[in-house]
């Protein structure tokens, strides 16, 4: 079966500092792995995917993930944070790119002046 | 329309009625997922529907739970006999083939 884990409920970062949001997933077969974006009363939105091309991944807003499958890991950083950036961002695995998606439970990004 | 449109937008019911909710995917998707968001439960998978294939019911809660894909475009998620539980934000995917699910803006259901 698959999963996801998100470390963090919550993070709290300064405008223009790094951010990192830490995903681990489980998967028994080669994953699809994708980063979603939830501004308050919004549905998701797709920031990046990684589908078994290049490992290190780009995506809107300046956001980029590393799929690093020693460590079955796919953070998210992006260098410098941006207030437009306070949201809910949840990591998800599917066994295929069209597949069902299994969530992480998200992780809350604050961003302080 | 140009995203995945759901409606309504918010529903407010008392406990023992039942619901039906409706998602319009984007045109031409041939994939179509039902999820709940609560704040205990995170995002959870109810069900997908692939083409003409049969549905992956595997996260419907129980049998209260159904779900119908009419002509292989709009489908309605129906919830019998609400239960106060069932109160969550319903969100509707749709994509094409097997590429990445645009999400609508949900339905959020509270049960009083």
């Amino acid at each position: 079966a698959q999963s996801v884990t998100q470390l963090g409920s919550h993070v709290s970062v300064s405008e223009g500092a790094l951010v990192l949001l830490r995903c681990n997933y489980s998967s028994s077969v080669p994953p699809y792995l994708f980063w979603y974006v939830q501004y308050p009363n919004q549905g998701l939105q797709l920031l990046l995917k990684y589908t078994s091309a290049a490992t290190l991944v780009k995506g809107i807003n300046g956001f980029e993930a590393e799929f690093k499958k020693s460590e079955t890991s796919f953070h998210l950083t992006k260098p410098s944070a941006h207030m437009s950036d306070a949201a809910e961002y949840f990591c998800a695995v599917s066994e295929g790119q069209g597949g069902k998606l299994i969530f992480g439970q998200g992780t809350e990004l604050s961003v302080k002046p | 329309g140009a995203g995945v449109s759901q409606s309504p937008s918010n529903k407010v019911t008392e406990k023992g009625k039942d619901v039906e909710l409706r998602c319009d995917p984007i045109s031409g998707h041939t994939a179509l997922y039902w999820y709940r968001q609560s704040l205990g439960q995170g995002l959870e998978f109810l069900i997908y529907f692939q083409g003409n294939s049969a549905p992956d019911k595997s996260g419907l809660p129980s049998d209260r739970f159904s779900a119908e894909r009419t002509g292989g475009s709009v489908s309605t998620l129906t919830i019998q006999r609400t239960q106060q539980e069932d109160s969550a934000v319903y969100l509707c995917a749709s994509s094409f083939a097997f590429t990445e699910a645009f999400f609508g803006q949900g339905t959020r259901l509270t049960v009083v």
